[in-house]
């Protein structure tokens, strides 16, 4: 079973700020915690991992709470073509990605 | 070379057919990944191929056989399928062993349907 748990969907406005939160509050200490997206009928693509500090690069940035139960996904300056469903994974060692359901972010005009 | 590339795109095939899917990336990646989607649902795991051996076998039946011919190539070879088994077939790569946490990179999938 997946890890983790996320709103089923989220709409947000073009040119907004998305914020896509995540609940892994049984994550591990040897745990990382990776974002992927999938647009509709793709292959999932890889958006970014953390372990405990917040990361940021191109596409987005990645917030995880103190106590590492949870994290959030945010895209700056959300376009139409951000619209997909966003995976949040938790990963350990010798462990397989377990997709959950998602969220599935609306991006409006 | 960031890209993993999955043929064919679209395949529909009879329930006594014999067909293969292939995945390939030039990443210098050693572990390979298949996949299976249904519509609507999150990518499933169904093999992880890692240094070129089979690792795990989700409990896949035996009509789905892998094979990895090399460390670039990964094939998913159908036999006697059945209507349920139409769905995105997904290919994916990572660096190290595959039990390491390295992040996947997927292929656009192949899209199987069974009549």
């Amino acid at each position: 079973d997946a890890k983790t748990t996320q709103p089923t969907s989220m709409d947000c406005a073009e040119g907004r700020a998305a914020n896509l939160p995540c609940n892994h509050s049984t994550i591990s200490g040897n745990e990382y915690v990776y974002w992927y997206r999938q647009i509709h009928s793709q292959g999932p693509q890889y958006i970014i991992h953390g372990l405990k500090n917040n990361e940021t690069n191109e596409m987005a940035s990645l917030i995880i709470t103190e106590d590492r139960k949870s994290s959030t996904l945010i895209l700056p300056h959300a376009t139409l073509r951000d619209t997909a469903v966003y995976y949040c994974i938790v990963q350990g060692y010798g462990q397989n990605f377990v997709f959950g359901p998602g969220t599935r972010l609306s991006v409006l005009p | 070379d960031t890209e993993v590339t999955q043929t064919p795109k679209h395949l529909v095939m009879g329930m006594t057919n014999k067909k293969s899917l292939k995945c390939e990336q030039h990443m210098g990646h050693r572990a390979m990944y298949w996949y299976k989607q249904k519509a609507k649902k999150p990518p499933e795991l169904m093999f992880v191929y890692s240094y070129e051996k089979l690792s795990i076998n989700e409990s896949v039946p035996s009509r789905f056989s892998p094979e990895c011919p090399n460390s670039s190539l990964l094939n998913l070879h159908l036999h006697a399928l059945q209507p349920e088994d139409s769905a995105l077939y997904l290919c994916a790569s990572s660096q190290g062993s595959g039990l390491e946490r390295n992040e996947q990179f997927f292929g656009p999938g192949t899209r199987l349907t069974v009549l």
